[in-house]
């Protein structure tokens, strides 16, 4: 089975610094994908960033840069240079093989980005 | 480019009347997926349509619950009988393929309400 873990608690961040969304997750499949999707208060469901789980580099799309450490089960999202209109709920997850190749999310992480 | 269009964007029904939620995804996309997100909650996977392949409707939580997706492309979720515990919002996706490493993406959702 695939479970993704999301824990922290409501984030707070001064617009223009920077934030770190952990994730954790737990498969014994070898090959895998990792997404995180942003949430904003209209609903939709946004795609950031991606990450395969043989890819060398961490991944990064503009201010939004992925922390992976493969031996930890660990895809931590770094925001950098934080907007107002970054404020959101964040969600992580995965497909594999294991999983059918479903998207499996994690609960999600609230931020809330403050002038 | 078009991405995911659902419809209608909110539904409010009456306890045991029949829904029909319509998704249209992004053109070329061979995999469509939904999803139903309770309050506050994450994304619970319900079923999904790869190709010319049988579905997969292992996350349909009971069998009020039915979709189809017409020449591999427009799908619609039925729920039949709603029950207020069906109110929430479902979400469709799709990707290119259904694999690892494919992207979903997903539309703007449907709101139902079921008084």
């Amino acid at each position: 089975a695939q479970k993704i873990t999301q824990t922290q608690p409501g984030m707070f961040v001064q617009e223009k610094e920077a934030v770190t969304l952990d994730c954790t997750y737990d498969t014994s499949d070898p090959s895998y994908g990792l997404f995180w999707y942003k949430q904003p208060s209209s609903g939709e469901m946004i795609f950031l960033i991606y990450q395969g789980s043989y890819d060398q580099q961490n991944a990064t799309e503009g201010r939004y840069s992925l922390n992976f450490q493969k031996a930890r089960k660990s895809a931590n999202l770094v925001i950098s240079a934080s907007q107002l209109g970054d404020s959101a709920m964040y969600f992580c997850a995965m497909r594999g093989r294991y999983g059918n190749n479903r998207l499996a999310f994690g609960k999600g992480n609230q931020v809330v980005v403050i002038p | 480019g078009a991405g995911v269009s659902q419809s209608p964007s909110n539904k409010v029904t009456e306890k045991g009347k029949d829904v029909e939620l319509r998704c249209d995804p992004i053109s070329g996309h061979t995999a469509l997926y939904w999803y139903r997100q309770s309050l506050g909650q994450g994304l619970e996977f319900l079923i999904y349509f790869q190709g010319n392949s049988a579905p997969d409707k292992s996350g349909l939580p009971s069998d009020r619950f039915s979709a189809e997706r017409t020449g591999g492309s427009v799908s619609t979720l039925t729920i039949q009988r709603t029950q207020q515990e069906d109110s929430a919002v479902y979400l469709c996706a799709s990707s290119l393929y259904h694999s690892r490493t494919d992207t979903q993406y997903f539309g703007p959702g449907t709101r139902l309400t079921v008084l």
